[in-house]
């Protein structure tokens, strides 16, 4: 099993911000197996980028990724209020599927 | 418009038997993965397994095997998840998602059902 290490566990930051989340697997894997999600309280999550760097339909390009091998990021260029929220990375490539653990992105 | 509906909030006793569903609209439910995902309160997100409506074809997580069995009823495009006999541990949220791509491709999920709340308590 691909174990997901993201990092920081929380995030303080003030609206306008930059936001740079991390995520480590435990072996290396294909970008192309790389998804970030973002939940907010009392939802489903939602996909944010597929691809390690694709953005889903109707995602704003504040929202970026990079990354490959095992060393993943998730960039909020300059956040904004409903950017508040849980994010998570998960690896589609192989079974079974596995998420990080979570950051949460909460107002300073 | 992409629709997964999954059933209302459960609660249970330890012991009992429970079936929730994920009801899909809006596209062809035999052409996509059906996964399901727990979150235990306060949580993070759990993979359990998925179901290729098309052939009712399964992967389980090895946490999950044994203990739920995922169906699809194509007639209805309703997938299901279910337990036979309930522990307290199972008390979570469950949501259903879909993959993006079709069933030959991997994808991750791009449509989500609004989640089922099962609280198993006696």
């Amino acid at each position: 099993e691909i174990v997901l290490t993201q990092s920081p566990g929380t995030l303080s930051l003030s609206p306008g911000e930059r936001a740079t989340l991390s995520c480590r697997t435990s072996q290396s894997i294909r970008s192309t197996y790389l998804a970030w999600y973002q939940q907010k309280p009392g939802q489903a999550p939602r996909l944010l980028l597929y691809g390690a760097s694709s953005r889903a339909t109707g995602i704003p390009d504040r929202f970026s990724g990079s990354g490959s091998g095992t060393d993943f990021t998730l960039t909020i260029s300059r956040l904004e209020p409903e950017d508040f929220a849980v994010y998570y990375c998960q690896q589609y490539g192989s079974s079974p599927r596995t998420f990080g653990q979570g950051t949460k992105v909460e107002i300073k | 418009e992409v629709q997964l509906v999954q059933s209302g909030a459960e609660v249970k006793k330890p012991g009992e038997s429970l079936r929730i569903s994920c009801k899909a609209s809006g596209y062809s439910f035999t052409a996509y993965w059906i996964t399901w995902v727990r979150q235990l309160p306060g949580k993070g997100l759990e993979w359990m397994g998925r179901i290729d409506p098309g052939d009712s074809h399964l992967n389980y997580s090895p946490s999950f095997q044994g203990h739920v069995t995922i169906s699809a009823d194509q007639s209805t495009s309703t997938a299901y998840l279910q337990w036979s006999s309930l522990k307290a541990s199972d008390s979570a949220m469950y949501f259903c998602a879909r993959s993006s791509l079709g069933t030959t491709m991997v994808s991750p999920w791009d449509y989500w059902g609004q989640g089922t709340l099962v609280t198993v308590s006696s």
